[in-house]
């Protein structure tokens, strides 16, 4: 039963090109959420997605991100034209649905921007 | 979701039980209170929940105060493995909503 998987794991990108991070959930599970960690900081929420529809983006940068999952395959964040303050970890979750359901983790990506 | 007050750092001997407190005295009656931690850069890994009863698992235990207040996760025989930042977060009981993490508490196994 594998978990939430995510890649590329680690990706390194330089500064105005643009970052493709891939996220397939858990078996099953028809929720997935975005978080992002900063360097030596906490973990925060970035947007919540179901299948085609983004449900909660409350978290998301208003301009150069965008996030999608669609019908079939994985659920991608999108960040163009990145910038120096997008080096971060990007952590994906995923869920079932249903009350109250706890949300596993994949293993990041790390994205590096040079 | 209700705020959480967690202590920033806390050691505890291998072997022995590890009690990690949580105040969340802004809780409410259809919230939850979830434990995660994350060792080193992993991903966060889920460890328990409950919403007023006591709860155990294979990873940990959850006592909760009678008035909800407060909780203490425990992990009965801490390892080295066990060091890592871990989260309390309060949470609706809609359920599929965003985690809010805090700062957590850095627990420390010492040999």
């Amino acid at each position: 039963n594998a978990g939430v998987m995510q890649n590329p794991r680690h990706l390194v990108r330089r500064r105005g090109q643009e970052a493709r991070l891939r996220c397939s959930p858990m078996k099953g599970h028809s929720h997935v959420y975005w978080y992002r960690q900063l360097p030596e900081e906490g973990l925060k929420f970035m947007v919540y997605l179901q299948k085609e529809n983004i449900i909660d983006e409350s978290g998301m940068p208003k301009e150069r991100f965008s996030a999608e999952f669609p019908k079939e395959g994985p659920s991608i964040l999108r960040i163009q034209q990145v910038v120096r303050g997008d080096s971060a970890a990007y952590f994906c979750a995923s869920s079932s649905a249903g009350t109250p359901y706890e949300q596993y983790f994949g293993p990041g990506t790390r994205l590096t921007v040079t | 979701d209700a705020k959480t007050t967690q202590p920033t750092s806390m050691d505890c001997a291998e072997g022995r039980a590890a009690n990690l407190p949580c105040n969340h005295s802004t809780i409410s009656g259809n919230e939850y209170v979830y434990w995660y931690r994350q060792i080193h850069s992993q991903g966060p890994q889920y460890i328990i929940h409950g919403l007023k009863n006591n709860e155990t698992n294979e990873m940990a235990s959850l006592i909760i105060t009678e008035d909800r207040k407060s909780s203490t996760l425990i992990l009965p025989h801490a390892t080295l493995r066990d060091t890592a930042v871990y989260y309390c977060i309060v949470r609706s009981a809609g359920g599929n909503e965003k985690l809010t993490f805090g700062t957590g508490t850095r627990l420390t196994i010492i040999p």
